[in-house]
């Protein structure tokens, strides 16, 4: 079936320095690939996504690459501020007769401090 | 626009006890669904729409029940809540499936004793 793996978190940062959350997939056929974000006390809402193989999802500073290759999507930031606390979910949709019904990985809890 | 709202925030509910957890959009979505959140567990599908009058099973559906009458409202019912379903509950809508964006509601926290 399909699966989504994201990194152990929480991860903790001070404020500027450069974030990676690591998250690889399984699933057969060729799915889009989602991050959304969850800030504290909120429903998720959508960062970015990318729907075909080596597009870049880019929003708000951060992006991520969809590498069939190595199944994977990882998100990325240069320069993290305290407003980007909150909790990060890598996502898929594998289309077909599984068309909008969403994937999750776990999510991963990330804490900038100033 | 309201986008998609959920009712109520913070439920309460003893062993047994029924309950509908209330779910609207004002977007013209074809596609809702509902998802429950818990710990370390990411989110899961519980059920599904593709419109009017379709609803479907997701990954975690046994003890749920859903109705789509209308476009804009898509109840998750709970007919005899259990310990297990404490939860948070997430209803999502899309203008259809297939790599679109969905949106989420708030949230509804739900504590079954």
């Amino acid at each position: 079936g399909n699966s989504v793996t994201q990194m152990e978190g929480p991860v903790t940062l001070s404020e500027e320095a450069f974030l990676t959350i690591n998250c690889t997939y399984t699933a057969t056929g060729y799915p889009s690939l989602f991050w959304y974000v969850q800030y504290p006390g909120e429903g998720l809402q959508l960062l970015l996504k990318a729907t075909k193989a080596d597009d870049k999802g880019s929003n708000k500073g951060f992006e991520a690459t969809y590498r069939k290759e190595t199944t994977s999507f990882h998100l990325e930031k240069g320069s993290v501020q305290v407003s980007d606390s909150a909790v990060y979910f890598c996502a898929l949709d594998a289309g077909g007769t599984s068309y909008g019904k969403l994937t999750f990985g776990q999510g991963t809890i990330l804490t900038v401090h100033p | 626009n309201a986008g998609v709202t959920q009712t109520p925030k913070f439920q309460v509910l003893k062993t047994g006890q029924s309950m509908t957890l209330q779910c609207a959009q004002d977007m013209n979505h074809e596609y809702m669904s509902w998802y429950r959140q818990d710990p370390g567990m990411g989110l899961r599908l519980i059920h599904y729409s593709v419109g009017a009058g379709i609803t479907d099973q997701g990954e975690v559906p046994n003890g749920y029940n859903v109705s789509r009458s209308t476009t804009e409202d898509f109840p998750l019912r709970l007919l005899s809540a259990a310990p297990s379903q404490t939860s948070v509950y997430f209803c999502a809508s899309s203008y259809d499936s297939g790599g679109k964006t969905q949106y989420f509601g708030p949230g509804t926290r739900l504590l079954v004793l």
